[in-house]
Formats: structure tokens, sequence, C-alpha cells
């Protein structure tokens, strides 16, 4: 089975400081994504990336930036966290097979809650 | 910007009854996915349907897809209480997708 999985379950970090949010997928996965998941605001996506070193901005990509050197680790990085901040983190990984677009099933690790005091 | 757009935002049966939930998109897809989240956890796919087919199932579930109405329906037949969980639709298009804010289901015992 695939397995996605998100170093922290539940952090507590306070405004202005630096935090990293680890995610590592054991699939050899092409696609690596972070998703912030909010009461009323469904999924969001904050940034994605196709490749070792590649990365795409999402929806809502202020305030975060993200770091793959290797395939299978894809970290999400707050540079000053802020209280709005404070949410559920979702990583997830999905396949690219080259001329296929309708595959894409998407597989998530089990979320961090981040709280930003 | 969130494509999906599911129907109700939350729904409440009993036990063996069956519960349908409706998805909307807006624009072009390849495929479209039905995830499950049970409180506090990830989501776990359940099952995908391409952009040329109409209907799938998989075990109690079934799936179908109108692309002219650019609309998707999830049935859950003889619910259970532990298919208690929140439901999102995904629209993918050229490898990214794009969830709704999901269908709040409860099943009472």
């Amino acid at each position: 089975d695939v397995k996605v999985t998100q170093s922290s379950r539940y952090l507590v970090k306070r405004t202005g400081e630096k935090v990293f949010l680890e995610c590592v997928q054991d699939m050899d996965h092409e696609n690596m994504f972070w998703y912030r998941q909010d009461p009323g605001l469904g999924l969001r996506l904050i940034y994605f990336s196709y490749d070792v070193k590649m990365k795409e901005k999402g929806d809502i990509p202020e305030g975060y930036s993200v770091s793959r050197e290797k395939k299978e680790r894809f970290s999400l990085i707050l540079e000053s966290a802020s209280t709005n901040q404070t949410s559920m983190y979702l990583c997830a990984s999905s396949y690219w097979l080259a001329g296929d677009s309708s595959g894409n099933t998407i597989y998530f690790g089990e979320g961090s809650w981040l709280t930003v005091v | 910007s969130q494509q999906g757009e599911e129907d109700p935002q939350a729904l409440s049966i009993q036990e063996g009854e069956n519960a349908t939930m409706n998805c909307s998109y807006k624009t072009s897809i390849n495929n479209l996915q039905w995830y499950r989240q049970n409180s506090g956890r990830g989501l776990v796919h359940l099952i995908l349907i391409r952009s040329n087919e109409r209907e799938k199932h998989s075990g109690r579930l079934r799936v179908t897809l109108d692309t002219s109405k650019k609309s998707s329906s999830l049935l859950i037949t003889a619910s259970r209480a532990a298919d208690t969980a929140s439901y999102f639709c995904a629209t993918a298009w050229a490898g990214k997708s794009t969830f709704g804010d999901g269908t709040t289901l409860t099943v009472k015992p």
C-alpha cells in the first residue's frame, strides 16, 4: 500500500517562528502536494511539485514556501508563522504517467494540525 | 479556485438507507474522483471515474458522471454507521486536482 507520512501530527508554534512540515512518500510518485483544510473552506492547494527541485504555486501560496530536494520528500515551510496559518495541513502524492492525464489517484497523509499562538 | 461543489453540505440518514451526494463542476475534466475523510484524518480515495465513463461501481458505491451537465453523484447503498464521514469530489485536469467543500454524512445506528 502507498504510504504518505507526515512527520508531525500536532504542533504548537509561536507567531513569527519558522515552521517546517515534512512529508515522505514511499511509492516513487512524481507528484506531491500540500493542502490546507479549514472548516467551510474545504481543501485549498498551497504548492505542488511534479519533480525534484520543481515547484508550482497553488491557489494560496502566500506565506508559504516548499522544498523538494529528493523525490520522496516534500517540505512545507512557513517562514514566519502567523495566527491565520492555524490549520490542518495535508500532504499528498500521486503518480504521473507521461501521456496519460486520466489517472491521478491522490494518496494523502494523516494530516498535521498546526496551531500558531 | 474551488471547482467541485458538493450538495448537500450535510446529510443525516438511518442505517440501512441509501445516501446520495452530488457534485457539480465548472470546466473540463480528465476524471472525477470521490474521497472519504473520517474526522480529523487524511482523505482516502474511494473511486475514480474517467471523463468518457458514465457509471462505475465499487462494492456498495455507485458513481455516475454526466459531462453535459458537469455533474456527478455518489450513491452509498445500505449505509452503515461506519460510513459516517465527510465525502469530497475532486476534479482533475492536466495533472492537478481541485476539491470541493465536501458533504458530511451521518449514519445513525
